[in-house]
């Protein structure tokens, strides 16, 4: 099986812009999670999808949003970007039930 | 507030040495404690994982001790290589409700040859 693609690897974008991160999931994979990751904070958790539902969020404002598609594909979605959210952003997804996650590689954002 | 607390932040080892991290957490309803190792360029990966009714697991050099009244787990890596060297991150989720694992913060492993 393949594992989780997050596209693109790499992205660099200026202050105020907005930028679209895409995920596939395991084949199979219902759920979808989205994290950010930074040296300081570590993994905090974005929000999760399952069956094109939001079913959890975290603590992140209303500029971080995402989807699931009918194919659980999922996409997250930053507007108006600041410096501070210059960060890897990891894609896990999960056949349902969230006890095992398998993660992506990421996509490194860097906001100048 | 940091549900799970994750120590040491790095940690240096000789090749063939212990290498020791600990977390520990503050919700009791917390029953499952997974383990990842995430190396550099890659996201995490599961590595072993605990539920309380058990005090210790074990697997290939890997090694969770779990205690449960001190609202305690720690991964032990026994004879640790070169290769181990990564961050790892621990975490506790909930069986009910939420599905989503809380993470410490990592630490940051190095095993020098």
């Amino acid at each position: 099986k393949a594992g989780v693609t997050q596209t693109p690897r790499y992205l660099i974008k200026t202050r105020g812009q907005q930028v679209t991160l895409s995920c596939s999931p395991i084949s199979g994979h219902r759920s979808v999670s989205w994290y950010q990751q930074t040296p300081g904070q570590g993994l905090q958790f974005l929000f999760e999808y399952f069956s094109e539902t939001q079913r959890n969020k975290g603590n992140f404002p209303g500029r971080f949003s995402g989807r699931q598609f009918s194919n659980s594909r999922s996409e997250m979605n930053v507007s108006t970007l600041e410096l501070g959210d210059s960060a890897l952003y990891l894609c896990a997804s999960s056949p349902g039930n969230g006890n095992i996650q398998y993660f992506g590689a990421g996509t490194r954002l860097s906001v100048l | 507030q940091q549900q799970v607390k994750q120590s040491p932040q790095s940690l240096i080892v000789q090749k063939g040495g212990i290498s020791i991290i600990n977390c520990a957490y503050e919700n009791t309803a917390f029953d499952y404690f997974p383990w990842y190792q995430q190396f550099p360029g890659k996201g995490p990966a599961l590595l072993i994982a605990i539920r309380p009714d058990v005090s210790e697991k074990k697997e290939g050099r890997f090694t969770i001790s779990f205690n449960k009244s001190a609202k305690q787990f720690s991964l032990h890596i026994m004879d640790s290589q070169p290769g181990d060297s990564a961050t790892y991150f621990c975490a506790a989720k909930a069986s009910g409700g939420s599905y989503i694992p809380t993470f410490g913060r990592g630490t940051s492993l190095i095993v020098h040859p």
